[in-house]
């Protein structure tokens, strides 16, 4: 069973630019969950999606969106971005709501130089 | 608001010895606690997890208890090995939210 799958793993951007971020889940999960890591922060709660629907939203700037598609694959989109966004961003899967038990994929780094 | 207390790493030690990991929470409402674990060049993956007090959970030869009354969740294992190094994450979840709150995580390194 193929794990959480994220692209691209590695995009450097320049400030104010604006990056896209697409996970695909488990195959049959269809919650989706996205956190920021970064060495000064940790990980941070981004938003959760379920059947296409934000179920749950962290703190972060309005910057920061995503959205979920019919087949369960998810996007995270940051604009105006700034460098304080240089982080990892890991996409997370769920097939059994309301659990926590989050199956993460391995990340995209992204630079904002 | 909710939050979570990790000791602070970096943890070196040698195969074969005791480990504990602390982990404090503060919650409003009756969390379900979690350790994960982030093995170098991979994504975190779930060791155990407890949902009330009193639980224990266990994968691994790992184990942690929640303790209501001190509001812990130590991460415990009685003989660790080289494979074991990597960070752990020490989180809750509350009211079966998929919203996670996360310790700073420990990175832990065993010595052969």
């Amino acid at each position: 069973k193929a794990g959480v799958t994220q692209t691209p793993r590695y995009l450097i951007k320049t400030r104010g630019q604006q990056v896209t971020l697409s996970c695909s889940p488990i195959s049959g999960h269809r919650s989706v969950s996205w956190y920021q890591q970064t060495p000064g922060q940790g990980l941070q709660f981004l938003f959760e999606y379920f059947s296409e629907t934000q179920r749950n939203k962290g703190n972060f700037p309005g910057r920061f969106s995503g959205r979920q598609f019919s087949n369960s694959r998810s996007e995270m989109n940051v604009s105006t971005l700034e460098l304080g966004d240089s982080a990892l961003y890991l996409c997370a899967s769920s097939g059994q709501p309301n659990t926590g038990e989050l199956f993460f994929g391995e990340g995209s780094r992204l630079t904002v130089l | 608001g909710n939050s979570v207390t990790q000791m602070e790493g970096p943890v070196t030690l040698s195969e074969e010895a005791f480990l504990t990991i602390n982990c404090t929470y503060t919650a409003t409402g009756y969390p379900s606690l979690f350790w994960y674990v982030q093995y170098p060049g991979e994504g975190l993956q779930l060791l155990l997890k407890a949902t009330k007090a009193d639980d224990k959970g266990s994968n691994k030869g790992f184990e942690a208890t929640y303790r209501k009354e001190t509001t812990s969740f130590h991460l415990e294992k009685g003989s660790v090995q080289v494979s074991d190094s990597a960070v752990y994450f020490c989180a809750l979840s509350v009211e079966g939210a998929q919203k996670l709150v996360f310790g700073q995580g420990t990175r832990l390194t065993i010595n052969p």
